[in-house]
């Protein structure tokens, strides 16, 4: 199996843009599709972001994914940071019969 | 809508087993895999395993093996995890969570279970 490394927390003023990493252990990360969840505290996640770089219905597309597969990363993009945007984010990509999820990266909107 | 609906809090002794409900609305409860999520305090998520509510097929995280069951009930459109062997590492926060059709991701979450494992 394979993990998914996260910066522990990240922080940026209103109106910036924030990238979130997700480094993959082992394998490719082109190889299996990428999802982003957002989860706010007290709520289960959401989705933000799926296979790599799509949006679904009602994600503003000041969220954006993409992956760099020379470094087996993928990251989370959040351009125009909201107050709102203050959450913890999870990557989750799949192999093997198996779901993992990175380790979570605190966003702060300053 | 499509709906994950779970039950409230539940409070378990060490050693003991815990069962916990999520019941399926506004969709095909056969159409889309079914996993679960946890949630330790304070931690990250940590995916538990996964069953196919047609077949029942199940598929689980190396780390619960032994340890975990996945059933489902379709005549109500209830899938179960059950994890027995109880600690207090166990306690957290469950999800039940759909898996999308065309992509190995989850689309749709319960508003999660709390167990707490207390003497």
């Amino acid at each position: 199996n394979f993990i998914l490394t996260q910066p522990h927390s990240v922080s940026e003023s209103p109106g910036k843009t924030v990238t979130i990493s997700c480094s993959r252990s082992s394998g490719s990360i082109a190889s299996k599709n990428v999802q982003w969840y957002q989860q706010r505290p007290g709520s289960a996640p959401t989705t933000v972001i799926y296979e790599i770089n799509q949006r679904p219905s009602g994600v503003p597309d000041r969220f954006s994914g993409s992956i760099d597969s020379s470094s087996k990363s993928a990251s989370l993009i959040i351009s125009g940071l909201k107050t709102e945007d203050e959450a913890d984010y999870y990557c989750q990509s799949y192999d093997d019969s198996n779901h993992v999820f990175g380790s979570g990266t605190k966003v702060t909107v300053l | 809508q499509v709906q994950l609906v779970q039950s409230g809090a539940e409070v378990k002794k060490p050693g003991a087993s815990v069962r916990v409900p999520c019941k399926a609305s506004g969709y095909t409860f056969t159409g889309n895999f079914l996993d679960w999520v946890r949630q330790a305090p304070g931690q990250g998520l940590e995916w538990m395993g996964r069953i196919n509510p047609n077949s029942g097929y199940t598929s689980y995280a190396q780390k619960f093996q032994g340890r975990v069951t996945m059933t489902r009930d379709t005549s109500i459109s209830t899938a179960y995890m059950e994890l027995s062997g109880l600690t207090s590492d166990d306690t957290g926060v469950y999800y039940c969570a759909r898996e999308a059709l065309y992509y190995f991701g989850m689309d749709v979450w319960g508003q999660g279970t709390t167990v707490t494992v207390s003497s």
